[in-house]
Protein backbone atom coordinates (compact mmCIF):
# COMPACT_ATOMS: atom_id res chain seq x y z
CA UNK A 1 0.00 0.00 0.00
CA UNK A 2 0.53 3.64 -0.10
CA UNK A 3 3.55 4.47 2.21
CA UNK A 4 4.75 8.15 3.54
CA UNK A 5 7.80 7.82 5.19
CA UNK A 6 8.67 10.65 7.56
CA UNK A 7 11.97 11.71 9.70
CA UNK A 8 13.03 11.95 12.29
CA UNK A 9 10.57 10.15 14.84
CA UNK A 10 11.54 12.45 17.17
CA UNK A 11 13.66 14.74 18.22
CA UNK A 12 15.30 17.49 20.48
CA UNK A 13 16.89 20.30 20.04
CA UNK A 14 17.91 23.77 21.97
CA UNK A 15 15.89 26.77 21.75
CA UNK A 16 16.93 28.95 18.84
CA UNK A 17 18.17 26.06 16.51
CA UNK A 18 16.36 24.75 13.23
CA UNK A 19 14.95 21.86 13.17
CA UNK A 20 14.04 19.94 9.16
CA UNK A 21 11.29 17.20 9.12
CA UNK A 22 10.66 15.19 6.01
CA UNK A 23 8.28 13.56 4.23
CA UNK A 24 8.85 10.82 1.79
CA UNK A 25 6.89 9.02 -0.61
CA UNK A 26 7.78 6.08 -1.10
CA UNK A 27 5.05 4.30 -4.04
CA UNK A 28 3.58 7.44 -5.15
CA UNK A 29 3.95 10.84 -6.16
CA UNK A 30 2.39 12.86 -3.88
CA UNK A 31 1.55 15.89 -5.95
CA UNK A 32 0.10 17.83 -2.38
CA UNK A 33 1.39 17.67 0.85
CA UNK A 34 -0.14 18.50 3.98
CA UNK A 35 1.56 19.57 7.47
CA UNK A 36 -0.30 19.20 10.89
CA UNK A 37 0.44 20.36 14.43
CA UNK A 38 -1.39 18.56 16.99
CA UNK A 39 -0.60 19.96 20.65
CA UNK A 40 -1.21 17.22 23.67
CA UNK A 41 -4.75 16.60 23.97
CA UNK A 42 -5.95 18.18 21.16
CA UNK A 43 -6.93 17.80 17.33
CA UNK A 44 -4.47 17.66 14.61
CA UNK A 45 -4.50 22.20 13.29
CA UNK A 46 -3.45 22.32 9.43
CA UNK A 47 -0.61 24.43 9.08
CA UNK A 48 0.11 24.19 5.65
CA UNK A 49 -0.60 23.02 1.80
CA UNK A 50 2.17 22.58 -0.22
CA UNK A 51 1.97 21.77 -4.37
CA UNK A 52 4.87 20.23 -5.90
CA UNK A 53 6.99 23.52 -6.80
CA UNK A 54 4.98 25.85 -6.34
CA UNK A 55 4.63 27.90 -2.91
CA UNK A 56 2.94 26.31 0.24
CA UNK A 57 -0.32 27.78 1.62
CA UNK A 58 -0.92 28.96 5.15
CA UNK A 59 -3.00 28.37 7.46
CA UNK A 60 -3.99 31.89 9.69
CA UNK A 61 -1.82 32.33 12.20
CA UNK A 62 1.20 30.21 11.04
CA UNK A 63 4.17 32.41 10.71
CA UNK A 64 5.40 31.25 6.99
CA UNK A 65 9.25 32.68 7.66
CA UNK A 66 9.55 30.18 11.01
CA UNK A 67 7.95 27.26 9.28
CA UNK A 68 9.15 27.06 5.98
CA UNK A 69 7.77 24.38 3.94
CA UNK A 70 9.98 23.16 0.39
CA UNK A 71 8.05 20.78 -2.08
CA UNK A 72 10.42 20.33 -4.86
CA UNK A 73 9.95 17.34 -5.58
CA UNK A 74 6.57 14.50 -6.33
CA UNK A 75 7.93 12.27 -4.04
CA UNK A 76 10.02 14.94 -1.04
CA UNK A 77 8.66 17.67 0.93
CA UNK A 78 10.16 19.09 4.07
CA UNK A 79 9.45 21.31 6.83
CA UNK A 80 11.35 23.82 8.95
CA UNK A 81 11.15 25.12 11.94
CA UNK A 82 13.53 28.07 12.53
CA UNK A 83 14.06 29.74 15.73
CA UNK A 84 12.73 27.23 17.54
CA UNK A 85 11.74 28.13 20.50
CA UNK A 86 9.73 25.49 24.15
CA UNK A 87 6.17 26.50 22.53
CA UNK A 88 7.20 24.97 19.37
CA UNK A 89 7.04 21.42 21.06
CA UNK A 90 4.84 19.45 19.16
CA UNK A 91 3.75 16.49 17.35
CA UNK A 92 3.88 17.29 13.67
CA UNK A 93 2.67 14.86 10.96
CA UNK A 94 2.12 15.27 7.05
CA UNK A 95 -0.41 13.97 4.92
CA UNK A 96 0.33 13.83 1.41
CA UNK A 97 -2.56 13.31 -1.98
CA UNK A 98 -1.25 11.79 -5.07
CA UNK A 99 -1.86 9.84 -7.96
CA UNK A 100 -0.66 5.84 -7.97
CA UNK A 101 -1.60 5.78 -4.44
CA UNK A 102 -3.17 3.10 -3.61
CA UNK A 103 -4.57 4.00 -0.12
CA UNK A 104 -8.48 4.52 0.43
CA UNK A 105 -9.24 7.76 -0.90
CA UNK A 106 -5.97 8.97 -1.19
CA UNK A 107 -4.66 10.87 2.00
CA UNK A 108 -1.46 8.75 3.60
CA UNK A 109 -0.07 10.31 6.95
CA UNK A 110 3.04 10.46 7.87
CA UNK A 111 4.26 8.67 11.06
CA UNK A 112 4.75 11.53 12.39
CA UNK A 113 7.57 14.00 14.37
CA UNK A 114 7.86 14.54 18.27
CA UNK A 115 9.32 17.79 18.47
CA UNK A 116 10.81 18.66 22.15
CA UNK A 117 12.91 22.04 22.34
CA UNK A 118 14.30 22.57 25.23
CA UNK B 1 -15.45 29.24 9.42
CA UNK B 2 -15.40 25.55 10.09
CA UNK B 3 -16.96 23.70 12.84
CA UNK B 4 -16.62 19.85 13.73
CA UNK B 5 -18.28 19.12 16.96
CA UNK B 6 -17.79 15.69 18.96
CA UNK B 7 -18.04 14.64 22.35
CA UNK B 8 -14.16 14.80 24.31
CA UNK B 9 -14.32 12.18 25.77
CA UNK B 10 -16.59 8.28 26.06
CA UNK B 11 -16.36 5.37 28.34
CA UNK B 12 -17.43 1.74 27.62
CA UNK B 13 -17.39 -1.64 28.91
CA UNK B 14 -15.08 -4.56 26.87
CA UNK B 15 -17.66 -5.95 24.33
CA UNK B 16 -20.38 -3.40 24.29
CA UNK B 17 -21.23 -1.12 21.73
CA UNK B 18 -20.81 2.32 21.69
CA UNK B 19 -21.87 5.37 19.00
CA UNK B 20 -19.59 8.66 18.94
CA UNK B 21 -21.34 11.10 17.14
CA UNK B 22 -19.97 14.14 15.09
CA UNK B 23 -22.02 17.51 13.79
CA UNK B 24 -20.44 19.71 11.48
CA UNK B 25 -21.06 23.19 9.64
CA UNK B 26 -18.63 23.85 7.13
CA UNK B 27 -18.20 25.78 3.85
CA UNK B 28 -18.52 23.19 1.50
CA UNK B 29 -18.52 19.52 1.41
CA UNK B 30 -16.55 16.65 0.06
CA UNK B 31 -16.60 13.84 2.21
CA UNK B 32 -16.64 12.65 5.87
CA UNK B 33 -13.75 10.07 7.33
CA UNK B 34 -13.36 8.55 10.38
CA UNK B 35 -9.87 7.71 11.88
CA UNK B 36 -8.41 6.09 14.84
CA UNK B 37 -5.51 7.45 16.77
CA UNK B 38 -3.32 6.00 19.34
CA UNK B 39 -1.66 8.66 21.72
CA UNK B 40 1.86 9.72 19.92
CA UNK B 41 1.00 8.12 16.92
CA UNK B 42 -0.58 9.26 13.32
CA UNK B 43 -3.75 8.36 12.74
CA UNK B 44 -4.91 5.25 10.91
CA UNK B 45 -7.60 5.30 8.32
CA UNK B 46 -11.49 3.92 9.82
CA UNK B 47 -14.13 4.96 6.91
CA UNK B 48 -14.85 7.44 4.45
CA UNK B 49 -18.30 8.81 3.71
CA UNK B 50 -19.71 10.86 0.74
CA UNK B 51 -23.27 9.60 0.28
CA UNK B 52 -26.04 9.73 3.02
CA UNK B 53 -26.44 6.47 4.52
CA UNK B 54 -24.40 3.69 7.01
CA UNK B 55 -21.41 2.22 5.60
CA UNK B 56 -20.35 -1.10 7.55
CA UNK B 57 -16.75 -2.67 7.95
CA UNK B 58 -16.27 -5.36 10.21
CA UNK B 59 -17.13 -4.16 14.14
CA UNK B 60 -16.92 -0.78 12.95
CA UNK B 61 -19.99 1.49 10.76
CA UNK B 62 -20.23 4.91 10.27
CA UNK B 63 -23.12 6.90 9.21
CA UNK B 64 -23.57 10.13 7.41
CA UNK B 65 -26.97 12.56 7.43
CA UNK B 66 -25.47 15.53 5.03
CA UNK B 67 -28.71 17.88 5.34
CA UNK B 68 -28.37 17.37 8.99
CA UNK B 69 -24.73 18.11 9.08
CA UNK B 70 -24.45 15.05 11.22
CA UNK B 71 -22.41 11.60 11.55
CA UNK B 72 -21.43 8.97 13.94
CA UNK B 73 -18.95 5.86 14.20
CA UNK B 74 -20.27 2.78 15.71
CA UNK B 75 -18.03 0.27 17.27
CA UNK B 76 -19.48 -2.81 18.66
CA UNK B 77 -17.48 -6.04 20.40
CA UNK B 78 -15.65 -3.47 22.26
CA UNK B 79 -12.17 -4.34 23.00
CA UNK B 80 -9.32 -3.26 25.21
CA UNK B 81 -7.12 -2.28 22.08
CA UNK B 82 -10.31 0.19 20.85
CA UNK B 83 -8.74 1.97 23.81
CA UNK B 84 -7.87 5.40 21.52
CA UNK B 85 -8.83 8.85 20.44
CA UNK B 86 -11.63 8.59 17.25
CA UNK B 87 -11.08 11.62 15.06
CA UNK B 88 -13.89 13.19 13.06
CA UNK B 89 -12.66 14.88 9.92
CA UNK B 90 -14.17 16.72 6.72
CA UNK B 91 -13.12 16.97 3.39
CA UNK B 92 -14.02 20.57 1.84
CA UNK B 93 -14.31 21.06 -1.94
CA UNK B 94 -12.29 23.12 -3.44
CA UNK B 95 -13.51 24.05 -7.44
CA UNK B 96 -14.51 20.44 -7.58
CA UNK B 97 -10.64 18.45 -6.88
CA UNK B 98 -10.15 16.92 -3.09
CA UNK B 99 -9.08 19.27 -0.51
CA UNK B 100 -7.57 19.68 2.58
CA UNK B 101 -9.05 17.72 5.65
CA UNK B 102 -10.50 19.70 8.88
CA UNK B 103 -10.23 17.71 11.71
CA UNK B 104 -12.57 17.80 14.93
CA UNK B 105 -11.20 17.56 18.47
CA UNK B 106 -10.97 14.31 18.63
CA UNK B 107 -13.18 11.70 21.44
CA UNK B 108 -11.16 10.01 23.65
CA UNK B 109 -12.46 6.42 23.91
CA UNK B 110 -11.61 4.45 27.21
CA UNK B 111 -12.92 0.79 27.12
CA UNK B 112 -12.80 -1.11 30.56
CA UNK B 113 -12.71 -4.31 31.39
Amino acid sequence: GAVVSQHPSWVICKSGTSVKIECRSLDFQATTMFWYRQFPKQSLMLMATSNEGSKATYEQGVEKDKFLINHASLTLSTLTVTSAHPEDSSFYICSALGFGSSTQYGYTFGSGTRLTVV
Amino acid sequence: GQNIDQPTEMTATEGAIVQINCTYQTSGFNGLFWYQQHAGEAPTFLSYNVLDGLEEKGRFSSFLSRSKGYSYLLLKELQMKDSASYLCAVTISYGGSQGNLIFGKGTKLSVKP
